[in-house]
């Protein structure tokens, strides 16, 4: 079984700063990979970020990247220089590499403030 | 990129009556499709795995009498709500993995919105 927890359900960031998500996962799986996708208030759904569990190199997109601590088994988004466009539901997920199946967590609301 | 559409985005039904959601991979072929539900401010609860040319294996506490799920080309999947009661109101989402690459991207439909009166 796979777990992924958020524990912020909402949090509120100032245009510009930076804001940091967490998600904390749990698997009995040794290949796994690590998402957080974004659902902006169409709801469409967009990855923002993706980490290969066997990869130690942080994944960075853009303005957004990854602290991942394996053995932690902790996978928190950061968000830089915020803009109103962030401003969404994110969500954590995990996968087995060897399944197509994702486990999401609860959510974070981000609210990026003028 | 991929895309998934889902027809229709939004349908509001009278109690009693059924409802079908279609899913569509437009641009890929998907032998595997998912569908979720998600309440509002909460997170995508995964409802069943939607397989080409095979029965839908379904999640849980989810009625398969209930939510019909067909899989019958490699394009589209339908779920259809039947009996559908006000508690069904809701937004439902299908996704469909994208076979190859690196890792199999999984594209996400635009979603649907359920309301039952």
């Amino acid at each position: 079984a796979q777990t992924v927890t958020q524990s912020q359900p909402e949090m509120s960031v100032q245009e510009a700063e930076t804001v940091t998500l967490s998600c904390t996962y749990d698997t009995s799986e040794s290949n796994y990979y690590l998402f957080w996708y974004k659902q902006p208030p169409s709801r469409q759904m967009i990855l923002v970020i993706r980490q290969e569990a066997y990869k130690q190199q942080n994944a960075t997109e853009n303005r957004f990247s990854v602290n991942f601590q394996k053995a932690a088994k902790s996978f928190s988004l950061k968000i830089s220089d915020s803009q109103l466009g962030d401003t969404a539901m994110y969500f954590c997920a995990l996968r087995a590499s060897n399944d197509y199946k994702l486990s999401f967590g609860a959510g974070t609301t981000v609210t990026v403030r003028a | 990129g991929a895309v998934v559409s889902q027809h229709p985005s939004w349908v509001i039904c009278k109690s009693g009556t059924s409802v079908k959601i279609e899913c569509r991979s437009l641009d890929f072929q998907a032998t595997t499709m998912f569908w979720y539900r998600q309440f509002p401010k909460q997170s995508l609860m995964l409802m069943a795995t939607s397989n080409e040319g095979s029965k839908a294996t379904y999640e849980q506490g989810v009625e398969k009498d209930k939510f019909l799920i067909n899989h019958a080309s490699l394009t589209l999947s339908t779920l259809t709500v039947t009996s559908a009661h006000p508690e069904d109101s809701s937004f439902y989402i299908c996704s469909a993995p994208r076979r190859g690459g690196s890792y199999n991207e999984q594209f996400f439909g635009p979603g649907t919105r359920l309301t039952v009166l």
